[in-house]
C-alpha cells in the first residue's frame, strides 16, 4: 500500500543548531516533491519544491535532498531559531500522471532557546 | 495583498445540520482544492476544482459536496454532519495543475475549525 512517513512526530534541538527531518514514502513515484510549514491554527505555507532530477535545492537556512532511490527526502535547517519552531509537512506528487499531491503526517519541530 | 480567505475561522454546527464553509481567492488561480486535517494528521484531500470541472477523490464520502460559482469563490456543503467530521477544513489554491507547470506550490487559507455538537 501507499504511505508517506516522516521520521517522528516530534522533534526538540537547540537553538543555533542543525534541524534535520526526513520524508519517507512507499509505492510513490513522484516526479516533484514539497515541503511546507505549518504553525499552529494556519494553513500551511510553501517553503520548496524538488524535482526528481534534482539531487539539492537551497533557499536561505533551508536545505531539501530528493533520493529517488531511497525514497527519501532530507530537509534541513541549519542555524535554528525559535522562530523555526512549526509543523513542517512533506508533500509529494502521487505519480507521473497524478495531478494533485499527498501529504505526509508532519514532524512538530521545537527549538530550544 | 493576493490571497486566500477563508470564512468563518470557526463554525460550529449540530449533528445532522447542514452548514457551508467559504473560500475566496484573489490570486485568480485555476486549481482549487479542500482538504480536512484532523488533529496532528496530514491534510486529506477531499476534491478539487480546474476552473469548472469537479474531481472527487475515491474515498470522500458523499455527505460532502462542493460548488464553484465562479473563479474567486468556493464553498464545501457538508449535507448532514457527524461527529467524525469535526476538523479543520483547508481551502487552497494553485495555478494550474502538477501535470502542466512545473512549480505548482498550493497557496493555503488559515482554515476553518469545524465543531459538532
Amino acid at each position: 500500500s501507499q504511505k508517506i512517513e516522516q521520521n517522528s512526530e516530534a522533534l526538540n534541538i537547540q537553538e543555533g543548531k542543525t534541524a534535520t527531518l526526513t520524508c519517507n514514502y512507499t509505492n510513490y513515484s513522484p516526479a516533484y516533491l514539497q515541503w511546507y510549514r505549518q504553525d499552529p491554527g494556519r494553513g500551511p505555507v510553501f517553503l520548496l519544491l524538488i524535482r526528481e532530477n534534482e539531487k539539492e535545492k537551497r533557499k536561505e537556512r533551508l536545505k531539501v535532498t530528493f533520493d529517488t532511490t531511497l525514497k527519501q527526502s532530507l530537509f534541513h535547517i541549519t542555524a535554528s531559531q525559535p522562530a523555526d519552531s512549526a509543523t513542517y509537512l512533506c508533500a509529494l506528487q502521487r505519480d507521473n500522471y497524478g495531478q494533485n499531491f499527498v501529504f505526509g503526517p508532519g514532524t512538530r519541530l521545537s527549538v530550544l532557546p | 495583498d493576493a490571497m486566500v480567505i477563508q470564512n468563518p475561522r470557526y463554525q460550529v454546527t449540530q449533528f445532522g445540520k447542514p452548514v457551508t464553509l467559504s473560500c475566496s481567492q484573489t490570486l485568480n488561480h485555476n486549481v482549487m482544492y479542500w482538504y480536512q486535517q484532523k488533529s496532528s494528521q496530514a491534510p486529506k484531500l477531499l476534491f478539487h476544482y480546474y476552473d469548472k470541472d469537479f474531481n472527487n477523490e475515491a474515498d470522500t464520502p458523499d455527505n460532502f459536496q462542493s460548488r464553484r460559482p465562479n473563479t474567486s469563490f468556493c464553498f464545501l456543503d457538508i449535507r448532514s454532519p457527524g461527529l467524525g467530521d469535526a476538523a479543520m477544513y483547508l481551502c487552497a489554491t494553485s495555478r494550474d495543475l502538477v501535470g502542466q507547470t512545473r512549480n505548482q506550490p498550493q497557496h493555503f487559507g488559515d482554515g476553518t475549525r469545524l465543531s459538532i455538537l
